[in-house]
């Protein structure tokens, strides 16, 4: 059963629009939602995060959007450079100390110059 | 330097022998990880470990067994392997409780 759903495998943007990736979820239970960036032959590699508790956190040009009731996440990236090209792996965390994590499948970004 | 060294990078190996990937971590962190990336993209937990102590251990075969000497190294050893077992297998690390984790790069475990 997946409790975190990236629907979108693929999606292609060109330079300096806005990306948006999307996620969705089942689980209520969780502490944290993060975003994870993978490079081809490189371990994921930590974007951005948000709490339970708050439905948006900004970093530069990363903005993670949170939609409890609709069980719902979106990452915005504005505006994108082709160095974002990559997968974008969505994460659940939960459980506390023990920091249990749920990847979502991922979705392939690619930023066309 | 690398933050988190995972050796080696690929891994080619008959049906049925033992193999082991190594992993050690500079970063002082508590915590260790390992995580299975199968064929279908699925990055699932595997074990986790605090200090030394095994705090995660979720459905993985009597086959997969983690050794932590001390807590900047967390070794995944894997006996009789199968078929099945053919993935890309992630250590990582992080603060204990920190929803930060810090991956290497990957073994890529190929069993004929």
């Amino acid at each position: 059963d997946q409790q975190v759903k990236q629907n979108s495998p693929s999606l292609s943007v060109q330079e300096g629009r806005i990306s948006i990736l999307n996620c969705d979820y089942t689980n209520s239970m969780f502490d944290y939602f993060l975003w994870y960036k993978k490079y081809p032959a490189e371990g994921p590699t930590f974007l951005i995060s948000i709490s339970s508790i708050k439905d948006k956190n900004e970093d530069g040009r990363f903005t993670v959007f949170l939609n409890k009731s609709a069980k719902h996440l979106s990452l915005h990236i504005v505006p994108s450079q082709p160095g974002d090209s990559a997968v974008y792996f969505c994460v659940l965390v939960y459980g506390g100390a023990t920091n249990k994590l749920i990847f979502g499948t991922g979705t392939l970004l690619a930023v066309q110059p | 330097d690398t933050a988190v060294s995972q050796t080696p990078k690929y891994l080619v190996t008959q049906m049925g022998n033992d193999k082991s990937i190594k992993c050690e971590q500079n970063l002082g962190h508590d915590t260790m990880y390992w995580y299975k990336q199968d064929s279908k993209k699925f990055l699932k937990i595997m074990f986790s470990y605090n200090n030394k102590e095994l705090i995660i251990n979720e459905t993985v075969p009597n086959r997969f067994s983690p050794k932590s000497p001390d807590k900047a190294h967390l070794n995944l050893h894997i006996n009789s392997l199968e078929l099945g077992d053919s993935a890309v297998y992630f250590c990582a690390s992080s603060q204990r409780g920190a929803e930060k984790l810090f991956f290497g790069s990957g073994t890529q475990l190929s069993v004929l």
